[in-house]
């Protein structure tokens, strides 16, 4: 069955600082998508990015990079110089080729000045 | 605005009452998800539809919990006789066809049974 997990609950950075927020999955369909998504307190759920399990090469879209190993099941997002305003909850998602997309625990992540 | 609607917003009900959700979809979206939020955690999910074709639901939604999407436009999500661990914000999100495309998701209506 599919399965989506973060392991950290929590995570602090310095601003201005890199930080890498984890993530593995489990399924057996070799055909699937990994999205990370963001929710400020505000609840409002923002996409940040995408990788699928074909593509060759991390994705990347400006701050946020997701450093896939796909031989691990791994999908971790990385944000680089990290800003007071990316304070918020990190939630990884898995959609299967049927379209059933699902979400881990997420981690929240504070930035200090 | 051509967002993901849902209505209401806030819907407070007593213990034992039926409430119904509203989503509409962004208009060109083939799926339509619904997921249940609770307090410091990810959505959970609860069902989703293909155009009016519901093709999963979770199997841990008691039978107290259905939705439909009777013309594959906006749906409905209702709990019959509700109890109060059924408090949570439930969030509606739609997507277009194909893996990778992301989905978009509503305000969520926040239900709280009392």
């Amino acid at each position: 069955a599919q399965k989506i997990t973060q392991t950290q609950p929590g995570m602090f950075v310095q601003e201005k600082e890199a930080v890498t927020l984890d993530c593995t999955y489990d399924t057996s369909d070799p055909s699937y998508g990994l999205f990370w998504y963001k929710q400020p307190s505000s609840g409002e759920m923002i996409f940040l990015i995408y990788q699928g399990s074909y593509d060759q090469q991390n994705a990347t879209e400006g701050r946020y990079s997701l450093n896939f190993q796909k031989a691990r099941k791994s999908a971790n997002l990385v944000i680089s110089a990290s800003q007071l305003g990316d304070s918020a909850m990190y939630f990884c998602a898995m959609r299967e080729p049927g379209g059933k997309l699902i979400f881990g625990q997420g981690t929240e992540l504070s930035v200090k000045p | 605005d051509t967002g993901v609607s849902q209505n209401p917003r806030h819907k407070i009900t007593k213990r034992g009452q039926n409430v119904t959700f509203r989503c509409d979809p962004i208009s060109e979206h083939n799926r339509l998800y619904w997921y249940r939020q609770t307090l410091g955690q990810g959505p959970e999910f609860l069902t989703y539809f293909q155009n009016e074709a519901q093709l999963e639901k979770s199997r841990l939604l008691s039978d107290r919990f259905s939705a439909e999407r009777p013309k594959g436009s906006f749906s409905t999500l209702e709990i019959q006789r509700t109890e109060q661990g059924d408090s949570a914000m439930y969030l509606c999100a739609s997507s277009r066809l194909g893996l990778n495309t992301e989905a978009f998701f509503g305000q969520g209506t926040r239900l709280t049974v009392v």
